[in-house]
């Protein structure tokens, strides 16, 4: 069964750092890994999606990192801002699978 | 374009009641699929549906139901509700069955039992 895990559960960082968040995978048969954002009582907005022939994928601030053979992916966020706060969920799709498995998340406060 | 839309927002019922949620994939969208988001448990996956059919349900108990319509929305029926249903249910939807499609979801629908 495919696990999937986030550490740490919760951090805090002054506006402006760089934020850095884990994810790691017990199965690395898998077709993809997506990184996603919630907010408090919403649902998730897709953020990236990497395909497991791929090793990163960019999108603004954001760029996220895939070693499918190790069973880890890291979200980098550049120059975090007040509006980054929010729990960012890691999710992949096995091999055979067209379900989720989805991490608990970390919870980001970005302190202005 | 219009994303996953859910309704209803919240949703309160009772022990022993039945529940029903809805969902409107985004256009041109055929897969369905359905997540259980309980606080403290992460997400679990529940149901998936493609061009009509059930193609795969996780680990919950068969009073956990739904259907999928020839418009592709769904539906998620819940019966017998007991208190460790309340939980935020999300619905996401996919182009087709294809393991490389990214999934989309909507914003959820908050279940309370009382």
């Amino acid at each position: 069964k495919q696990e999937v895990t986030q550490i740490p559960a919760a951090l805090s960082v002054p506006e402006g750092e760089n934020l850095v968040l884990n994810c790691s995978f017990t199965d690395s048969a898998i077709y993809n890994l997506q990184w996603f954002r919630q907010d408090p009582g919403k649902g998730l907005t897709s953020l990236l999606l990497i395909q497991s022939s791929q090793r990163e994928q960019t999108s603004g601030r954001l760029n996220a990192s895939l070693d499918k053979s190790s069973g880890r992916s890291t979200l980098y966020i550049a120059a975090s801002q007040p509006g980054d706060s929010a729990t960012y969920l890691c999710a992949v799709r096995p091999y055979g699978n067209n379900r989720l498995a989805f991490g608990k998340g970390n919870q980001v406060v970005v302190i202005p | 374009e219009a994303g996953v839309t859910q309704s209803p927002t919240h949703l309160i019922k009772t022990r022993g009641q039945q529940a029903t949620l809805r969902c409107s994939p985004i256009s041109g969208h055929t897969s369905v699929y359905w997540y259980q988001q309980a606080l403290g448990l992460g997400l679990q996956f529940l149901l998936w549906y493609d061009e009509g059919e059930e193609r795969n349900r996780g680990n919950f108990p068969p009073r956990f139901s739904g259907r999928q319509f020839p418009n592709y929305s769904s539906e998620l029926n819940v019966n017998a509700l007991e208190l460790e249903d309340s939980a935020l249910y999300l619905c996401a939807s996919s182009r087709g069955q294809g393991v490389h499609q990214p999934q989309h979801f909507g914003d959820g629908t908050r279940l309370s039992i009382l």
